[in-house]
């Protein structure tokens, strides 16, 4: 079974442009949550979708924003970029059998803001 | 609000010895839900393991082992006889029930080096 994919793996841009970035979780899976790893903040949890409705969501401004696709393939958003936002961001998706709520990670896109 | 604290920044041991990762948290949640990932320099976060609230036993699986008491809030993880290979970072997560939302709370990781 093939396991969540993200692409792209790395991306530089310029303060004040977008972003998206895309994530497909393993196959069968309906949840995808989207995670921020910085060294100053560590992980933090973005948002999590379920049948392309967010389900939960974390304490980001509007600027992050995500969707979720009928085949459960995810994108998240971030508008006018700010130098703050470089980080490895992080997809995770989860099955709805048991273990339930076990999360498994793709490799991650690295954005750099400049 | 859920919280997880993993005192430990940074361990270095000599290969084959011992060592053991501390894990503490704070829920108010009654069904919770406790995990272990590793970080290697690659990036991508691996499952270890995860443990439910209400099932506190304890588990040894080949190198691994898990110690998870609920009286003491504390969910730590113990390398046997550890290698080169387990150099990485370990991050303790906690998330809750259908209730509150699955999203995992980090801890802020205790990078392990281990040295030959």
């Amino acid at each position: 079974k093939a396991g969540v994919t993200q692409t792209p793996r790395y991306l530089i841009k310029t303060r004040g442009q977008q972003v998206t970035l895309s994530c497909s979780p393993i196959s069968g899976h309906r949840s995808v949550s989207w995670y921020q790893q910085t060294p100053g903040q560590g992980l933090q949890f973005l948002f999590e979708y379920f049948s392309e409705t967010q389900r939960n969501k974390g304490n980001f401004p509007g600027r992050f924003s995500g969707r979720q696709f009928s085949n459960s393939r995810s994108e998240m958003n971030v508008s006018t970029l700010e130098l703050g936002d470089s980080a490895l961001y992080l997809c995770a998706s989860m099955g709805s059998g048991a273990p339930y709520n076990e999360q498994f990670f793709g490799p991650g896109t690295r954005l750099t803001v400049l | 609000a859920q919280k997880v604290t993993q005192a430990q920044t940074e361990i270095s041991v000599v290969e084959k010895e011992d060592v053991t990762l501390d894990c503490v948290y704070e829920t108010r949640d009654t069904t919770y839900y406790l995990f272990w990932y590793k970080q290697p320099p690659s990036g991508e976060l691996v499952f270890l393991i995860r443990r439910n609230s209400f099932d506190e036993q304890n588990e040894i699986s080949g190198r691994y082992s898990w110690n998870f008491q609920k009286s003491t809030s504390s969910f730590n993880f113990t390398i046997t006889a550890s290698q080169v290979v387990d150099s990485a970072v370990y991050f303790c997560a906690l998330s809750g029930n259908s209730n509150s939302g699955y999203a995992l709370n980090f801890g802020k990781g205790t990078s392990l080096l281990v040295t030959p």
